[in-house]
């Protein structure tokens, strides 16, 4: 009964380096989605999928990529850290977009970049 | 452009009632939900409406005027465990992909 699991749960990276935020989940969720949360922004959608080999870019993509190779996985990767990266990143996931389908989303990933 | 309004910050007290208000300008219109958050863990899901009028659950309801743009969430006989960040977000389209814009929040504190 797992969910969304996101992973690490803390990561600290110095500008300029890359690393990849883990997201899996076990619902058989067709849509996945990476949020990021900063004070005072609310959450902002950096990247969707709605299904193995679909991705596409939310509000917020500048400096981040994403992959779908599979229904259960959706990672994101920092291709190169900068220091206004440094959030709170959710990876949330669905059945489909449309109708009561709420979102489900992992506990987060806390990322300081110095 | 996309702007989702809401109080920042709201103060209650245990027992009574209180309505966090939500205001939506958005190029299209599917749905409106509201998480709780609360501090430091992800934000889970309360209630859905996609109709005018009041949806109840339990403790908690929220209504819904599209002609207004406007939701309201209610929450009534108040619990210290009720302290939390309350987010509205809309859904902007019904095509396969359409994301939720998500307000910036309100913080409520409950005290006794």
């Amino acid at each position: 009964n797992a969910g969304v699991t996101q992973t690490p749960k803390f990561q600290v990276l110095k500008t300029g380096q890359s690393m990849t935020l883990q997201c899996a989940q076990d619902m058989n969720h067709e849509y996945m989605s990476w949020y990021r949360q900063d004070p005072g922004m609310g959450l902002r959608l950096i990247h969707y999928s709605v299904g193995a080999g679909i991705t596409d870019q939310g509000e917020v993509p500048n400096g981040y990529n994403v992959s779908r190779s599979t229904t259960e996985d959706f990672p994101l990767r920092l291709l190169s850290a900068a220091p206004s990266q440094t959030s709170v990143y959710f990876c949330a996931s669905s059945y489909t977009t449309g109708g009561e389908q709420p979102q489900h989303f992992g506990d987060g990933t806390r990322l300081s970049i110095l | 452009g996309q702007n989702i309004d809401q109080p920042t910050e709201m103060t209650a007290t245990e027992g009574a009632i209180v309505q966090i208000n939500c205001t939506y300008q958005t190029s299209g219109f599917n749905g409106l939900f509201w998480y709780q958050q609360h501090a430091g863990e992800a934000p889970t899901f309360l209630s859905y409406n996609v109709l005018d009028g009041l949806e109840e659950k339990g403790r908690f309801s929220s209504f819904l005027s599209r002609s207004k743009g406007y939701s309201y969430l209610l929450l009534k006989e108040l619990q210290m465990k009720d302290s939390a960040s309350y987010l509205c977000a809309v859904r902007t389209g019904d095509q396969a992909g359409t994301a939720l814009i998500f307000g910036k929040g309100t913080t409520l504190s409950v005290s006794s």
